[in-house]
């Protein structure tokens, strides 16, 4: 079993949806929770960061993040065309630098 | 420009031969890691270096080897190639080694093995 899964997709919404993208995971020691988006293979862009458990906004994004479900959602409001991407969930353990990634959920936003 | 340099951006190559790979991290940046990522699997973490020397390692093969250099540079050598190191290969650097708010990514070197 993967430490990191990651709901797979595809997603397609229309323009202006509200978008919830889902990563569980079973490793207790996760302390932070990152959010990429990955355009088409290129490198995965940084989106949001949190450590442990809450919620972070950023625009028309929010990372929540619930320690006790060992659950982790990034809302997208108004959905845009150029938020088609792929979303990577991704997370570390505390004093560990390295990151282990989910699989990544494609999103496509219909104009 | 996200500020890490990866070259080259594709390679093709024959099965048996040797191909480094290199990595510019963004300036300040100490950690340099190195993901691979085939069609069929995610981010797959192979090893970690920090200011020249190794942190963390994950499932690399022992065809791959890699390196920090004074400089700050990583390269990662794969050697004996097959088919199923066709990936994309991405470095990624962030300030510390024992935290983690985040990598700023290459754009990736595209191996293709023939």
């Amino acid at each position: 079993q993967k430490e990191v899964e990651q709901d797979p997709g595809p997603l397609s919404v229309p323009e202006g949806a509200i978008v919830s993208l889902n990563c569980t995971y079973s490793n207790s020691a996760f302390q932070y929770f990152m959010w990429y988006r990955q355009y088409s293979r290129k490198g995965p862009e940084l989106l949001m960061y949190t450590y442990s458990s809450g919620n972070k906004e950023d625009g028309r994004f929010t990372a929540q993040v619930d320690k006790s479900s060992k659950y982790i959602s990034l809302f997208i409001r108004d959905s845009q065309p150029s938020d088609s991407a792929t979303y990577l969930c991704a997370m570390s353990a505390t004093n560990a630098g390295k990151s282990t990634f989910g699989d990544g959920t494609t999103l496509t936003v219909k104009p | 420009d996200s500020g890490v340099t990866q070259t080259p951006k594709h390679l093709i190559t024959a099965t048996g031969q040797r191909v480094t790979l290199r990595c510019s991290p963004r300036s300040g940046d100490l950690s340099v890691y190195w993901y691979q990522q085939s069609l069929d699997q995610g981010l797959q973490f192979l090893i970690q270096y920090y200011n020249g020397e190794e942190r963390a390692k994950g499932n690399i093969l022992e065809r791959f080897s890699a390196q920090q250099f004074p400089d700050l540079h990583s390269e990662l050598n794969l050697s004996s190639l097959e088919l199923g190191d066709s990936a994309l290969y991405f470095c990624a650097s962030s300030p510390h080694f024992d935290r983690n708010y985040g990598y700023t990514f290459g754009s990736g070197t595209r191996l293709t093995v023939v």
